[in-house]
């Protein structure tokens, strides 16, 4: 079956230091992959996806991911974290038919002074 | 670009009423789009997918008569909550897509459904 993973349900990281967020997927083909990220309250806003090509992809607001097939994984990252990064953000899979997407759990972020 | 719009953000009614809650997309066609419910910090649960001029596809468990969808044009769908209670009270978020598998989802900033 078709699940996406978020094994971090929270993250507390200091302002400035590096971030890693993991999702880990399960699906037949290969993936289209997306993260988001949502401020409370609010919707879903795109930071990246990776249809193709080179795994390493660069979104917005600094972030970035990269595809790894061998461990099934997309994990997102940014060097240095801000505090206007605290957030929720989802990762999630798309389908290769249709649109519909599987999202994770989604992981929690802190940032501290 | 691939803006989406939501309205009401906010909604406080009675109990028993019908409220409805309308996606648009701004700059772009959305062949497709999506309603989800999402409860206080979990994720999204996918109601159902609406493509334009066609029925709506619930997903298992979601009450077709209970969640009314409308998807009419290119660039609006509508969500009517029929005969509200204060179980249905949630934040119900709309999605739109250009339809082609791998095409992301863009997103409204939610509703807020308060039913007292």
């Amino acid at each position: 079956a078709q699940s996406v993973t978020q094994p971090d349900i929270h993250i507390t990281v200091s302002e400035g230091a590096s971030l890693e967020l993991r999702c880990n997927y399960s699906y037949g083909a290969t993936p289209y992959l997306f993260w988001y990220v949502q401020s409370p309250g609010q919707g879903l806003q795109l930071l990246l996806k990776y249809f193709s090509g080179d795994t390493l992809v660069q979104g917005i607001k600094g972030f970035e991911a990269e595809f790894k097939r061998s461990q099934s994984s997309f994990n997102l990252r940014k060097p240095s974290v801000h505090w206007s990064d605290a957030a929720e953000y989802f990762c999630a899979v798309g389908r290769n038919t249709g649109n519909q997407f599987y999202f994770g759990t989604g992981t929690s972020l802190t940032v501290i002074p | 670009g691939a803006v989406v719009s939501q309205h009401p953000s906010w909604v406080i009614c009675k109990s028993g009423t019908s409220v409805k809650i309308e996606c648009r997309s701004l700059d772009f066609q959305a062949t497709t789009m999506f309603w989800y419910r999402q409860f206080p910090k979990q994720s999204l649960m996918l109601m159902a997918t609406s493509n334009e001029g066609s029925k709506a596809t619930y997903e298992q468990g979601v009450e077709k008569d209970k969640f009314l969808i409308n998807h009419a044009s290119l660039t609006l769908s509508t969500l009517t909550v029929t005969s509200a209670h204060p179980e249905d009270s949630s934040f119900y978020i709309c999605s739109a897509s250009q339809g082609s598998p791998g095409q992301p989802q863009h997103f409204g900033d939610g509703t807020r459904l308060s039913i007292l």
